[in-house]
C-alpha cells in the first residue's frame, strides 16, 4: 500500500521558469513531510520540510505547499537553474520517525 | 564534519552467497535507519535503530537478512543467502534523536548486483 504517491515519474521545464513536484498521500496522521534531492550515484538530500500545521514553507527559492484536506503537497522551485536537475522525493513522517518515501519525480531543467 | 559513510560502495556476488554492508553514521546521531531502494522506487525502510536498540524491523525480511548495532554507532545489514531479487541499492541514514521533523542524512548507498 503505496501511502506517498508521486504520479509523474518526470518533468521537464525551461531554465528560469518555475518547476512544480506534485506529490499525494492518503494518511492523514502525517505529522511532517519533506522533500529530498537525489544526484545519480548519491544518497538523497533534504531539501526542505513543512509541517502538518502549516500550508506553507519557504527557503530560497524553494516553496512547499501543503493542502491537507486534498491530501496534497507541492514543492515549487522558482526560478529553476540547470544544477536543480535530480530526482526529487517526497517523505511523510508520523510520530515515532515512521517515514515514507514516494517513487520520485526526475526533473530536468534545460538550459 | 563528516557524512554518512557506506562501504563498499558497489558489490556483486552469486546468488546464494552471503554479503554485508557497514555504515557509520554522523557522529552524535543516535538513530540509524537501513533502506532498500530498487529502481525507480523510493527507500523502503528495513530496520530502524534507536542507539543499539531496533525499534522497527516490521518490514526486514527476517529469514535471510540481519542487522546490528552493538555499540549504538556504526552498523552492519546482512544477508544470507542473497538472491536475484535483492539486486537493489541499500541506503543507511542517521538523524538525532528528537529533532523535529527528524531529517535524515543518508549515505551514497551500497549498490548491489546478485548474479
Amino acid at each position: 500500500d503505496q501511502q506517498v504517491k508521486q504520479n509523474s515519474p518526470s518533468l521537464s521545464v525551461q531554465e528560469g521558469r518555475i518547476s512544480i513536484l506534485n506529490c499525494d498521500y492518503t494518511n492523514s496522521m502525517f505529522d511532517y513531510f519533506l522533500w529530498y534531492k537525489k544526484y545519480p550515484a548519491e544518497g538523497p538530500t533534504f531539501l526542505i520540510s513543512i509541517s502538518s500545521i502549516k500550508d506553507k514553507n519557504e527557503d530560497g527559492r524553494f516553496t512547499v505547499f501543503l493542502n491537507k484536506s486534498a491530501k496534497h503537497l507541492s514543492l515549487h522551485i522558482v526560478p529553476s537553474q540547470p544544477g536543480d536537475s535530480a530526482v526529487y522525493f517526497c517523505a511523510a513522517e508520523r510520530t515515532g520517525n515512521q517515514f515514507y518515501f514516494g517513487t520520485g519525480t526526475s526533473l530536468t531543467v534545460i538550459p | 564534519e563528516a557524512g554518512v559513510v557506506q562501504s563498499p560502495r558497489y558489490k556483486i556476488i552469486e546468488k546464494k552467497q552471503p554479503v554485508a554492508f557497514w555504515c557509520n553514521p554522523i557522529s552524535g546521531h543516535n538513530t540509524l535507519y537501513w533502506y532498500l531502494q530498487n529502481l525507480g522506487q523510493g527507500p523502503e525502510l528495513l530496520i530502524r535503530y534507536e542507539n543499539e536498540e531496533a525499534v522497527d524491523d516490521s518490514q526486514l525480511p527476517k529469514d535471510r537478512f540481519s542487522a546490528e548495532r552493538l555499540k549504538g554507532v556504526d552498523s552492519t545489514l546482512k544477508i544470507q543467502p542473497a538472491e536475484l531479487g535483492d539486486s537493489a541499492v541499500y541506503l543507511c541514514a542517521s538523524s538525532e534523536q528528537g529533532t523535529s521533523a527528524s531529517v535524515q542524512y543518508f549515505g551514497p548507498g551500497t549498490r548491489l548486483t546478485v548474479t
